[in-house]
Formats: structure tokens, sequence, C-alpha cells
């Protein structure tokens, strides 16, 4: 079983729309989690720390189920801009030195 | 204050010559990490390295992958003896001490002939 699991999609929206996307991890230990997005591969950029009652910046939604281990992130009234790959990041064990390890990423298509 | 530099952006060599690739991370940044992405595949972990101590080296392949971050100067990841499956976008990464969130710098994308 992959560390960190994520659907690679394409998703394909229309603008305007509500997408969610899922992600498991398998070190029930883990304690710290990330959403990146990364554009046409480049440098992957940090989008939102996931917290455990969940947290919402502007229309992103992220959710932390820790005993399903699984997060989620919601994407409200999706823009073209939105358009790129999403991140999974699960932090590897208990210690805040631990590696950080990279879901494969799921693929975000909003069309006009 | 100056993001993670990565030099160089792009680097060519031929099987079997040595790869060097620099990762100077963010002003006040002590941790580096290095990943590597293959072709339509997503970022694999390679190693974390904090200033002269290497902390988690488990996602480096065995043989001919080394990697510091001396006292002074960027950290360097080198491959000897390049194969042309060594061909991918190296990844730098930065973070404070007791930080969680990563800086990432714009990648080193290594052609091996």
């Amino acid at each position: 079983r992959k560390e960190v699991e994520q659907d690679p999609g394409p998703f394909n929206v229309p603008e305007g729309a509500t997408v969610a996307f899922n992600c498991t991890y398998s070190n029930s230990a883990s304690q710290s989690f990330f959403w990146y997005r990364q554009d046409c591969r480049k440098e992957p950029k940090l989008l939102m720390s996931v917290y455990s009652s969940g947290n919402e910046d502007g229309r992103f939604t992220a959710q932390l189920n820790r005993a399903s281990q699984y997060i989620s992130l919601l994407i409200r009234d999706s823009k073209l801009s939105d358009s790129a790959t999403y991140l999974c990041v699960v932090r590897y064990g208990s210690s805040n030195t631990g590696k950080l390890i990279f879901g494969q990423g799921t693929t975000l298509q909003v069309k006009p | 204050n100056a993001g993670v530099m990565q030099n160089p952006r792009h680097l060519v060599r031929r099987r079997g010559q040595e790869a060097r690739l620099r990762c100077s991370p963010m002003k006040g940044h002590s941790h580096v990490y290095w990943y590597r992405q293959l072709p339509e595949e997503g970022l694999k972990f390679m190693v974390y390295l904090q200033k002269e101590n290497i902390i988690d080296e488990s996602g480096m392949p065995k043989e001919r992958f080394s990697a510091e971050f001396p006292k002074e100067g960027p950290s360097i990841l080198r491959i000897q003896q390049v194969v042309r499956g060594d061909s991918a976008a190296y990844f730098c990464a930065s973070s404070p001490l007791g930080n969680e969130k990563l800086f990432f710098g714009s990648g080193t994308q290594l052609s091996v002939l």
C-alpha cells in the first residue's frame, strides 16, 4: 500500500463547479497534513495546511478524518486558474522532523 | 529574501558522467529536502538533511547517489555514473527549524543522453 494515495484523475469540471479530492495515508501516527499545488510540473507551492477541526481559506476547504486516515480538499466556484495538479502531503510519523511524503497528485482541468 | 535557489536549471550528461545539483535554501532555513519527479509521476522523497547532518535518507538509491548539506555553502545532490533512468526533475525544498511548510526551488531538469 502506498504511503499517500490519491486518485490521479483527471477531473474535468466547468467553471463555477464544486469539486472534491480525496487522499488516504497509511501511517496512523502522522500528525501533519498539507495540500500543495503544482502547475505544469513547476515547483509545488503550499496551498493550505489541514487541521483536525477542518479549515477554510476562501473557496478552499480542507478536512481531516484521523479514524479513517483520510484527507479531503473541496474547491467551490472553480476558476480556470484552479487548473493544476493538487498534491496531498503527509508528514511521516509523529515527530516534527519526519519526512514529508507526497501523493502522486490529482489533476484538475476547469473548462470555460 | 530570496527564495530557494537551485542550479543549474537544466543539466545534460552522458551516461557514465557525474551530475552535481546545487540547492541554496532560503535565508534562515536549516532543513533541506530533495525530491525526484519522473515524467508522469509524483514527487518521490529522496533525502532530508540538516546542516552537516543527514536526518533521513530512506528514499536514496543505495548506489551512485549521495547528498550533503555542509556548514557553509549549498546542499549538493551528487549522482555518479548517471544512467538514462536518472533523467528527471530534481526539486529541492527548505524549511526553518520546527516549521512544517516547505518552500521549493524551481528544480533541476537532468537529461541523460
